[in-house]
């Protein structure tokens, strides 16, 4: 089992729609949770983070975390054409001195006009 | 894009010979960290440092290796190219002191090799 699992997708979803991308992880030790956007042949762009319970809201943007479940998700509102990407869960592992990051697979999210 | 360059940007080589990719921060980060992004795997950690003279391996590190005799760089070797290793290689930084949790990364722009 992969430590942070995600839907590969492609997720489709209509210009305006709320886009809702799921992230569980195995490790109940994490504390530190990170969305990242990669639009096709660049890097990663970190665009949120979350480490307590509950919801975290920036602009279109809403983080949500659940430790008891083991799940973090991102909610993206209003979407448009523009937020078509790859999204990008990560983890914190406080299991060695490196400050690490665990990513998972990511979910592609396509929006249409 | 927090200071960070890779060189070189795109690189054709050929199996067997060594090749060495270089990744530049201007912000005296502590922590450095190579990965490889492959369609299907999303992003490995193949080393990492988390300072000068100290680094350690990754999820993949077999058939690289990395050095680190500065802060402001840290270099991936490969030292004799396979067709296994035609990637995108992304270089990252962290700090305890940027951001909020002092775990964000932030990522260079990327080199993308090719062996042939």
């Amino acid at each position: 089992q992969k430590e942070v699992e995600q839907n590969s997708g492609p997720l489709s979803v209509p210009e305006g729609a709320i886009a809702s991308l799921n992230c569980t992880y195995s490790d109940r030790g994490s504390q530190s949770f990170f969305w990242y956007r990669q639009y096709s042949g660049k890097s990663p762009e970190l665009i949120m983070f979350i480490y307590s319970n509950g919801d975290k809201e920036d602009g279109r943007f809403t983080a949500q975390l659940n430790k008891a479940s083991q799940y973090v998700s991102l909610l993206i509102r209003d979407s448009q054409p523009s937020d078509s990407a790859t999204y990008l869960c990560a983890v914190n592992s406080d299991r060695n001195a490196g400050n690490m990051l665990t990513f998972g697979g990511g979910t592609r999210l396509m929006v249409k006009p | 894009d927090a200071g960070i360059t890779q060189s070189p940007r795109h690189k054709v080589t050929e199996t067997g010979t060594p090749v060495t990719l270089r990744c530049h921060q201007t912000e005296n980060h502590r922590y450095m960290y190579w990965y490889r992004q492959d369609p299907g795997h999303g992003l490995r950690l193949i080393h990492y440092s988390y300072g000068v003279k100290d680094t350690d391996k990754g999820e993949v590190s077999d058939g690289y290796s990395v050095s680190r005799s500065k802060t402001e760089d840290f270099l991936l070797t490969l030292e004799s190219a396979t067709s296994s290793q035609t990637s995108v290689y992304f270089c990252a930084i962290s700090d305890i002191g940027i951001g909020t949790t002092g775990y964000e990364q932030y990522f260079g722009p990327g080199t993308r090799l090719t062996v042939t």
